[in-house]
């Protein structure tokens, strides 16, 4: 699986996009780009995941460079409940097991 | 539905005691998986399983074993508890999309 490799940590104001990037040099080109997050030692919770498109859903967005060595998640308006360690996970998806990864992630901090 | 559940909550255990951390889903999902986090880390794969009567090990399974008899259930066995078990233990469960829902989490100490 390929490495990810995310900033430790990041502030952002209240109601402004959070952009957390992410670097994945070595990605494969069947593997996808998974982003979780988590709440204050709650269990992750599922974001986005892409391929090579620009995604979006209800929670986020999530831009992948053509290169596809990196991307970046959209948060566009934060709030405080935004605050949370967010991941950043390579995974090929081929039907199996779907053995997830976790480094240790960014610390997003949402301020009022 | 109820989603992942997990009991216990928080649990402290004398070195050399066993135990088993309970994982049960109503999502009819085949996949389950059990995690564990020490502080300030990412979460590391204990073992997972595919279905009823399939597990296999994950990065880190030493210490611990499973078993999957039905598709709600997947509990994980600690049978000679160590101090270097002292972790939050994650469960999720996935259907055939790409998602992973996971548990509440259970808080283990080992003294």
């Amino acid at each position: 699986d390929a490495k990810t490799t995310q900033p430790p940590s990041m502030d952002c104001a209240e109601g402004r996009a959070a952009n957390l990037p992410c670097n994945h040099s070595t990605i494969s080109g069947n593997e996808y780009v998974y982003w979780y997050r988590q709440i204050h030692s709650q269990g992750p919770q599922y974001i986005i995941h892409g391929l090579k498109n620009n995604e979006t859903n209800e929670m986020a967005s999530l831009i992948i460079t053509e290169d596809r060595k990196s991307s970046t998640l959209i948060l566009p308006h934060a709030t405080l409940r935004d605050t949370a360690v967010y991941y950043c996970i390579v995974r090929v998806v081929l039907g199996g097991a779907q053995k997830l990864v976790f480094g240790q992630g960014t610390r997003l901090t949402i301020n009022p | 539905n109820a989603g992942v559940t997990q009991t216990p909550k928080f649990r402290i255990l004398k070195i050399g005691q066993s135990m088993t951390l309970q994982c049960t889903q109503d999502m009819n999902h085949n996949y389950m998986y059990w995690y564990r986090q020490d502080p300030g880390m990412g979460l590391k794969l204990i073992y997972y399983s595919v279905g009823a009567g399939i597990t296999d090990k994950g990065e880190v399974p030493n210490g611990y074993n499973v078993s999957r008899s039905t598709t709600e259930d997947f509990p994980l066995r600690l049978e000679l508890a160590a101090p270097s078990q002292t972790s939050v233990y994650f469960c999720a469960s996935r259907l055939n999309h790409n998602e992973q829902f996971f548990g509440p989490g259970t808080r283990l100490t080992v003294l």
